[in-house]
């Protein structure tokens, strides 16, 4: 069983939607979770950061831990066909060795 | 633009051969990081540095090694190359790699093994 879990996809909604990008995880040490975005032919860019349980938002996007199931969210509303991409949900207990799930290909069709 | 720099963007060679990796950090990010990110490994973590000291280690091989300079830029070394090591590979920095600062990345080289 891998560390991080995290449906690849693909997943296609059309413009607008609500968007639900999921990952599961074992390590219950897991303190740090990010949730980064990449372009085709691009780095990761950090989208959210959450350190341990809780809610945060910021703007179009929300970000979900749940530390007691180990499993957390990213919502993204009014989706628009920039937000396609892969997004990677990461995490690490002390912010150096961050394990990454395997990405989501997401495409926000118009 | 994440601030991140790495050179160069694509890097073609043959096995066997040996390659270097440059990255230059967010301008006052102390921290730098390596990873490797292939189909079907996805994104792994390799090494980090922090201030010119190895601070953790992760996936990589005994081929690999990296360094930070006195500047705070890190090189990536990568030796004996195999056809398995075709990846792409980025770079990431923080502010102190301590406390709670977010890693922002490069926009990776790309390393082609023929």
């Amino acid at each position: 069983q891998k560390e991080v879990e995290q449906d690849p996809g693909p997943l296609s909604v059309p413009e607008g939607a609500i968007v639900s990008l999921n990952c599961t995880y074992s390590n219950s040490a897991f303190q740090y979770f990010m949730w980064y975005r990449q372009y085709s032919r691009k780095g990761p860019e950090l989208l959210m950061y959450t350190y341990s349980s809780g809610n945060k938002e910021d703007g179009r996007f929300t970000a979900q831990v749940d530390k007691s199931s180990k499993y957390i969210s990213l919502f993204i509303r009014d989706s628009q066909p920039s937000d396609s991409a892969t997004y990677l949900c990461a995490m690490s207990y002390n912010n150096n060795d961050m394990r990454f799930g395997a990405g989501t290909r997401l495409t926000v069709k118009p | 633009d994440s601030g991140v720099t790495q050179t160069p963007k694509h890097l073609i060679t043959a096995t066997g051969q040996r390659v270097t990796l440059r990255c230059s950090p967010r301008s006052g990010d102390l921290s730098v990081y390596w990873y490797q990110q292939s189909l079907d490994q996805g994104l792994q973590f390799l090494i980090q540095y922090y201030n010119g000291e190895e601070r953790a280690k992760g996936n990589i091989l005994e081929r690999f090694s990296a360094q930070q300079f006195p500047d705070l830029h890190s090189e990536l070394n990568l030796s004996s190359l195999e056809l398995g090591d075709s990846a792409l590979y980025f770079c990431a920095s923080s502010a102190d790699g301590y406390s709670n600062q977010p890693q922002h990345f490069g926009d990776g080289t790309r390393l082609s093994i023929l």
